[in-house]
């Protein structure tokens, strides 16, 4: 069964606007969410993280926001840049034992 | 380099033949993971290890997979006796085993299984 959503498989944004990705889980054991990034014939690369305790993380251009209630984590990029173009997975774990269950992915094109 | 590193990156059998992959994790790494990921979808989670001790199993690895840390250092996946729906990207990832923390993926291993 799928524990991590990720609704939109595409998403078109232009250079310089905000691209919003958006996941939902099922699983309430999870405790801490990760946002990977992968370009073709590469492993993915871990990009953020917010654990459940939070509700907002930032990292330079990336923020990740987390609403526990609603079971979403949504990551913000801005300004879109045209080096982010890739794929993004999200991805949850619980303390258990942290493996990882991943979203199917999103990928974001930015259009100069 | 000091990341996780993979081999073969590309791997192409008969159906029915046996294939080994190699794993190399982040040196200090305790921890490493195995996942497969099939086209239009996220890595699915197989196997881990804490040191050499295999802690967990996912129900997608059939018995024709095994996997092995000899040692807590490298890590081999092999199956055997390989079917077409084996064809997939094989992903290794290593952490350090503390209260969450990211995880470190190598490039992957393609395998065809014609």
């Amino acid at each position: 069964d799928q524990q991590v959503k990720q609704n939109s498989p595409s998403l078109s944004v232009q250079e310089g606007r905000i691209s919003i990705l958006n996941c939902d889980y099922t699983n309430s054991m999870f405790d801490y969410f990760l946002w990977y990034k992968k370009y073709p014939a590469e492993g993915p690369t871990f990009l953020i993280s917010i654990s459940s305790i939070k509700d907002k993380n930032e990292d330079g251009r990336f923020t990740v926001f987390l609403n526990k209630s609603a079971k979403h984590l949504s990551l913000h990029i801005v300004p879109s840049q045209p080096g982010d173009s890739a794929v993004y997975f999200c991805a949850a774990s619980a303390s258990n034992d942290y493996k990882l269950s991943f979203g199917a992915g999103t990928t974001v094109t930015v259009r100069a | 380099d000091t990341g996780v590193s993979q081999n073969p990156r590309h791997k192409i059998t008969k159906r029915g033949q046996n294939v080994t992959f190699r794993c190399d994790p982040i040196s200090e790494h305790n921890r490493l993971y195995w996942y497969r990921q099939t086209l239009g979808q996220g890595p699915e989670f197989l196997t881990y290890f804490q040191n050499e001790a295999q802690l967990e199993k996912s129900r997608l690895l059939s018995d024709r997979f095994s996997a092995e840390r000899p040692k807590g250092s490298f890590s081999t996946l092999e199956i055997q006796r390989t079917e077409q729906g084996d064809s997939a990207m094989y992903l290794c990832a290593s952490t350090v085993y503390r209260e969450h923390n990211e995880q470190f993926f190598g490039p992957g291993t393609r395998l065809t299984v014609l």
